[in-house]
């Protein structure tokens, strides 16, 4: 079966701070992976999203930026973190574009 | 993606059937139906999803109306785990590249009372 996992859990940043996300999938190969945001009290945004090894799509212009260096890592990252970018970050995979997305269990991010 | 329209919140009595209605007054004949419903701290997970017939799975039934303008999805015995955010969301398979995204509007908080 497929699982989707991410990395850290949770994290406690300082405002200027770099930032790396992590998203693995396993179980499943040539997936389609997605980041999104959800700010306190309010719904998901789609930030980037990934057909391939390399590929990547960006939803919203802001100071973060995403990696996809294998089939079934995807990465979010920053050079400088914004209090604003703080939230709720979450990975999700699907195999064809309007299948079925599968989340993981998020990383909760805090910039003081 | 076309427009959904959800109440803000609900309640309902543990044991007994819920109702959560979505508007969807502008969909389109390719659109589906799908719902997801994300529980505190967690991530969305799917519950159903339709195109014009209605729909049963484990987890649900969705009740969609002659029109399409509207749907229903239906909890037929509600337990203090269904308690999260139901969101409603219309995908289109032949809208190209937007066909990747998930438009999560602020969905129904459902709230489930012992």
């Amino acid at each position: 079966s497929q699982t989707i996992h991410q990395w850290p859990a949770t994290l406690v940043q300082p405002v200027g701070s770099p930032l790396s996300l992590e998203c693995t999938v396993e179980g499943t190969s040539n997936p389609n992976l997605y980041w999104y945001r959800q700010a306190a009290g309010r719904g998901l945004q789609l930030l980037f999203y990934s057909v391939g090894i390399g590929q990547i799509s960006s939803e919203v212009p802001q100071n973060l930026s995403a990696s996809r260096p294998q089939d079934r890592q995807f990465i979010l990252s920053s050079k400088k973190l914004l209090l604003s970018d703080s939230g709720f970050y979450l990975c999700a995979w699907n195999r064809g574009p309007t299948d079925t997305q599968y989340f993981g269990p998020g990383t909760r991010l805090t910039v003081l | 993606d076309a427009k959904t329209t959800q109440p803000n919140s609900m309640e309902s009595n543990e044991e007994e059937p819920v109702h959560l209605p979505c508007n969807h007054s502008t969909i389109s004949g390719t659109d589906y139906i799908h719902w997801y419903r994300q529980l505190p701290s967690q991530g969305p997970e799917y519950v159903i999803h339709g195109l014009t017939s209605n729909v049963n799975n484990r987890m649900a039934s969705l009740a969609i109306a002659e029109d399409r303008k509207s749907s229903t999805l239906i909890l037929h015995r509600a337990t203090l785990r269904d308690a999260a955010v139901y969101y409603c969301i219309l995908r289109d398979p032949r809208s190209g590249a937007g066909s990747y995204q998930l438009t999560f509007g602020k969905g129904t908080k459902l709230s489930v009372i012992p």
